[in-house]
């Protein structure tokens, strides 16, 4: 089976822009969490998306944002964007959204922002 | 929401020697996974083992949940060894620890 998909895998955004970010679990899972990386702060849980609804998420502003798709594919917005999202962003599936569910990471989206 | 410890947090060996890593968690969990993180940012999932022990060629893992803790074993290490391994538990998202960041010297 092919792996989590991620794009762009580089970016480059000026503070204000906004800024999507695709990714493409695995083939039949159909839960889709989103993760933001960043040296102080290290791994952080932004959302988690099934069957095209957010079942949870993160302690982020309403600035981060995402969305479903019926085939499982997903995106993650942030809008104006501040030099502190600067990050790597990573996308995992998971068969089910349940706990205890292994999850499988894409190669990441390294967003910079000037 | 559950707390995550790695120790140690750096840890520098020579090319053929075994290492112990250790994740204390603070509450009981349906998972928990150890990852291998490359140097391009990927997490390589090594290890699902919410408990019980499991091995997977020089990598080790034993996960004793009464107690809330892992430990991954890694045995004669090699340079490609190197990097940052994270254990990461749920929750209803996975929950990180701080990594323990290894270097395996030549």
């Amino acid at each position: 089976k092919a792996g989590v998909t991620q794009t762009p895998r580089y970016l480059i955004k000026t503070r204000g822009q906004q800024v999507t970010l695709s990714c493409s679990p695995i083939s039949g899972h159909r839960s889709v969490s989103w993760y933001q990386q960043t040296p102080g702060q290290g791994l952080q849980f932004l959302f988690e998306y099934f069957s095209e609804t957010q079942r949870n998420k993160g302690n982020f502003p309403g600035r981060f944002s995402g969305r479903q798709f019926s085939n499982s594919r997903s995106e993650m917005n942030v809008s104006t964007l501040e030099l502190g999202d600067s990050a790597l962003y990573l996308c995992a599936s998971s068969p089910q959204t349940r706990r205890g569910y292994e999850q499988y990471f894409g190669p990441g989206t390294r967003l910079t922002v000037t | 929401g559950i707390q995550v410890e790695q120790s140690p947090p750096d840890l520098i060996l020579q090319e053929g020697a075994n290492s112990t890593l250790r994740c204390n968690f603070s509450d009981s969990v349906n998972n928990l996974q150890w990852f291998h993180q490359n140097p391009w940012g990927q997490l390589i999932n090594l290890f699902y083992i919410p408990s019980g022990t499991k091995q997977n060629g020089r990598l080790s893992a034993t996960t004793v949940a009464t107690e809330r803790y892992s430990l991954l074993y890694i045995s004669s290490s090699q340079t490609t060894d190197s990097g940052v391994y994270f254990c990461a538990v749920s929750g209803y998202a996975l929950n990180f620890g701080k990594g323990t960041s290894l270097l395996v010297t030549p």
